[in-house]
């Protein structure tokens, strides 16, 4: 099946600084989505995106999907403490998760 | 908060017991799934059930059982487990053909097997 790869595997940041995370297919993806798992809970869906190029806003957090939809991306604006945990993407059809960015925030 | 249940929170097993981990929702999904999740590392797919039927086993090992009695539960059944299975059992749902709405996951079962 697909695989999705996904960087980094930590991040940490600043409060207030930036973040990105990455994930890249081999093949199509015919779409993706994107979870946030804090430390000890369990993974809660954020978004799906399906189209070429799509990007979605949610407050803070922003994604896209390639225009090859190949790849995609998170982006945190200004992390907050409350940002902390691990983000994963999962290809829907595949239902199988990338390994997952860690971030760590420092008030 | 999850509309995902899942029982018990903990278990500790020894290798010889026979357990079984629970599963419930009510959200109307027609797909559930078993994932386990070791330390630090992404969800791996065990089981998926699609109206009731198992559409995918990830050549798990026997002594992990899957059951889906009706189209709200889904049980792990355990037997003979080893060490190395310890981990966090998450079940999740879906409702094929929803795709906007992705896969909601219960809190999850952490066991430890001894």
């Amino acid at each position: 099946g697909q695989q999705v790869m996904q960087i980094p595997q930590y991040q940490h940041v600043q409060e207030g600084e930036d973040f990105t995370t990455y994930c890249n297919s081999s093949t199509t993806l015919s779409n993706i989505q994107w979870y946030k798992q804090r430390p000890g809970g369990h993974p809660v869906f954020l978004i799906q995106l399906v189209k070429s190029g799509e990007v979605k806003k949610q407050k803070r957090l922003t994604f896209q999907f390639g225009e090859a939809k190949k790849n995609s991306s998170l982006h945190i604006t200004a992390t907050q403490t409350t940002d902390v945990g691990t983000y994963f993407c999962a290809g829907y059809n595949d239902m199988r998760f990338g390994a997952g960015t860690r971030l760590t925030v420092k008030p | 908060d999850t509309e995902v249940t899942q029982t018990p929170k903990h278990l500790v097993m020894g290798m010889t017991n026979k357990k079984s981990l629970k599963c419930e929702q009510h959200m109307g999904h027609r797909a559930m799934y078993w994932y386990k999740q070791k330390a630090k590392k992404p969800p791996e797919l065990m089981f998926v059930y699609s109206y009731e039927k198992l559409s995918i086993n990830e050549s798990v090992p026997s002594r992990f059982s899957p059951e889906c009695p009706n189209s709200s539960l889904l049980n792990l059944h355990l037997h003979a487990l080893q060490p190395e299975d310890s981990a966090l059992y998450l079940c999740a749902s879906s409702q094929p053909g929803q795709v906007d709405y992705g896969y909601t996951f219960g809190s999850g079962t952490r066991l430890t097997v001894v």
